[in-house]
């Protein structure tokens, strides 16, 4: 079956310019995550989604930063007035919460901000 | 701080040895997984070990998990130059709550 779809894969954008990134989940998938990754490093979370409660945002670094999940399926990743720092591979996963469940991540959509 | 982190950032071994990778992690945990990344794009999970589990194989991959030292390992047998990735484990710090990731162990197999 298909599985988690990020768009675009790459997007390069100028600073101050803002930008929203799509994260289509596994049907059905319960939960989802956006995680963020620069170059080497590990990844750092930042919001969490499940079903219908309010979402987990502590990850988000500013409030340029937002994101929400329509109709509990497609999620949008909104930067505002992007930086420089905000360049990195953002991750987009699903999970079904049904007992202990992996997360099924995305190829990610690689952010440049020039 | 990272709630899981692991040990060693970088390891190179030869073509069919043995690796190994630990994680450590601060708080207490519902289950603890291990994914590989290559290519600095999508994770793909490998195994998931709950808290009242120790020992755990699929494969060529054996985790363990010791509650009592919040620390688990990942052992690959018989590497393959495939192999070569970078390995995160993750823990969720409650059910239905985030997971958390390490920095990540990078594994080179050099044919």
């Amino acid at each position: 079956g298909a599985g988690v779809s990020q768009s675009p894969s790459n997007k390069v954008t100028e600073k101050g310019k803002d930008v929203e990134l799509r994260c289509d989940p596994i049907s059905g998938h319960t939960a989802l995550y956006w995680y963020r990754q620069s170059l080497g490093q590990g990844l750092e979370f930042l919001i969490y989604f499940q079903g219908n409660s309010a979402p987990d945002k502590s990850g988000l670094p500013s409030d340029r930063f937002s994101a929400e999940r329509t109709g509990g399926s497609v999620s949008t990743l909104t930067i505002q007035r992007t930086q420089q720092e905000d360049s990195a591979v953002y991750l987009c996963a699903s999970s079904d919460t049904e007992g202990f469940s992996p997360l099924h991540f995305g190829n990610g959509t690689r952010l440049t901000v020039t | 701080s990272q709630q899981g982190e692991e040990d060693p950032q970088a390891l190179s071994i030869q073509e069919g040895e043995n690796a190994t990778m630990n994680c450590s992690y601060k708080t207490s945990i519902n289950n603890l997984q291990w994914y590989r990344q290559n290519s600095g794009r999508g994770l793909v999970h490998l195994i998931l070990i709950r808290s009242n589990e120790r020992e755990k194989h699929s494969g060529r991959l054996r985790v363990t998990l010791d509650t009592s030292k919040k620390s688990s390992s990942l052992l690959i047998t018989a590497s393959r130059a495939a192999d070569t990735a970078s390995y995160f484990c993750a823990t969720d710090v409650g059910y239905g709550q985030n997971f958390v990731f390490g920095p990540g162990t990078r594994l080179s197999v050099l044919p």
